[in-house]
């Protein structure tokens, strides 16, 4: 069975740093690509960070919003994606949710596999 | 970035009923590249259409999707209550994704 298990949310205050951390478990983890992709309670979706199956060799890419803050990585041998947050922002405040994208070579684009989500508070 | 607007905003139907989601992109892109999801509230993201009309696996055949260059659409026949929901289209192009803001449908 197919699954992502987000950790690392909490209550933190502005400016400060936080780690979030997802665990892939049921699928060949290595050879997808993964992404971050957060909400607000209530709001819609916004797409936060990828990263390739390959974890950077080829490019990460961010949303705007949070380019220069935060930096996506992964660790193929234990099947972990992370997401470093720092200078956090109250409007960072959300949901994070860790996806799975596209297989190597695969042309569609999408996210078919998610965690339940992690929530993140900034706070002061 | 591609916006996608989504249209209606809400939708209101009763069971048995056909609902048209409408997903207008403001630059032409890939129908490879356009997906949708459903969200139930208090639950993840589900994978509904990928390549604008492939159903993901296990989605039911009430739920279908058309388009391509700047207008998609999903639709979903026979309205069920557990079919209430809020439902996104996605494009991912130039190495960003975006989402639209979603329609909510809601069965009377």
């Amino acid at each position: 069975q197919m699954q992502l298990v987000e950790s690392g949310g909490g209550v933190v205050q502005p400016g400060r740093s936080l780690r979030l951390s997802c665990a892939a478990s049921g699928f060949t983890f290595r050879t997808y690509a993964m992404h971050w992709v957060r909400q607000v309670p209530g709001r819609g979706l916004e797409w936060v960070a990828f990263i390739p199956y390959d974890g950077g060799y080829t490019n990460k890419y961010y949303a705007d919003s949070v380019k220069g803050r935060f930096t996506i990585s992964r660790d193929n041998s234990k099947s972990t994606v992370d997401l470093q947050m720092d200078g956090l922002r109250v409007e960072d405040t959300a949901i994070y949710y860790c996806a799975r994208g596209q297989r190597i070579s695969e042309a569609f684009r999408k996210l078919d596999v998610w965690g339940k989500g992690t929530t993140v508070s900034v706070s002061s | 970035e591609i916006v996608l607007t989504q249209s209606p905003g809400t939708l209101s139907l009763s069971p048995g009923e056909r609902a048209t989601l409408s997903c207008r992109a403001r630059q032409s892109l890939s129908s490879t590249y356009l997906a949708w999801y459903q969200q139930k509230p208090g639950q993840a993201p589900r994978l509904l259409i990928f390549g604008a009309s492939n159903r993901a696996t296990g989605i039911p055949d009430r739920f279908s999707g058309s388009g391509s260059g700047t207008d998609f659409t999903l639709t979903i026949t026979r309205l069920e209550p557990e079919d209430s929901a809020v439902y996104y289209c996605q494009q991912y192009g130039s190495s960003l994704l975006t989402f639209g803001g979603g329609t909510k449908v809601e069965i009377k």
